[in-house]
């Protein structure tokens, strides 16, 4: 099993619509949890980060985290065109005297207008 | 504050030679991560450093090393390159690298092309 799992996609959602990004994990240790949204060429830019079980907002964005399932979410309310990209869900893994980011594999979402 | 820079951003060997990529961090973050991004393998770790000491280091071979400077900039090197070395290189900071709720910032990667 992978420490972090992403479905890979491509999620196509309409204009305006919802979308919802969803990752699981394998650590149950796990504390934290970030969300990066990464444009095609481009370097990941983060959107969200949650560390409390429940939900998390931030304008269009919302983080959900159920830690005793272990499994942690991104919703993209209103979707915009710009907001196609793909996303990766980063959780910190304690290795030694310090935290490495352990990313999944991304979820590609395309908004189609 | 000025974010994450990395020079150089496109860079084509051969090879079987050698490259040396370089990170300044954001004013005052002193941890310095370096991730390997391929789109087989996706985001990889490959070391931290923080005070000049590589604390972390992920599942590459020896050929990949890496250094920080007293000013917290940051050079990695690899030796010896391989075609499956063609990666996007990003080098990511943060404050001290060890708070579970530290959050690592990227630059904009260096992107590697071995022929």
């Amino acid at each position: 099993q992978k420490e972090v799992e992403q479905n890979s996609g491509p999620l196509s959602v309409p204009e305006g619509a919802i979308a919802s990004l969803n990752c699981t994990y394998s650590d149950r240790g796990s504390q934290s949890f970030f969300w990066y949204r990464q444009y095609s060429g481009k370097s990941p830019e983060l959107i969200m980060s949650i560390y409390s079980n429940g939900d998390k907002e931030d304008g269009r964005f919302t983080a959900q985290l159920n830690k005793a399932s272990q499994y942690v979410s991104l919703l993209i309310r209103d979707s915009q065109p710009s907001d196609s990209a793909t996303y990766l869900c980063a959780v910190p893994t304690w290795g030694g005297a310090t935290n490495k980011l352990i990313f999944g594999t991304g979820t590609l979402l395309a908004v189609q207008p | 504050k000025a974010g994450v820079t990395q020079t150089p951003r496109y860079l084509i060997k051969t090879r079987g030679q050698q490259v040396t990529l370089s990170c300044s961090p954001i004013s005052g973050h002193r941890s310095v991560s370096w991730y390997q991004q391929t789109p087989g393998q996706g985001l990889q770790f490959l070391f931290e450093y923080f005070s000049e000491t590589q604390r972390n280091k992920g599942n590459f071979p020896g050929r990949f090393s890496g250094r920080q400077f007293s000013n917290s900039r940051s050079e990695m090197n690899v030796s010896t390159l391989e075609l499956g070395d063609s990666a996007l290189y990003l080098c990511a900071s943060s404050s001290t690298g060890t708070g579970f709720q530290e959050t690592q910032y990227f630059g904009p990667g260096t992107r590697l092309l071995v022929l």
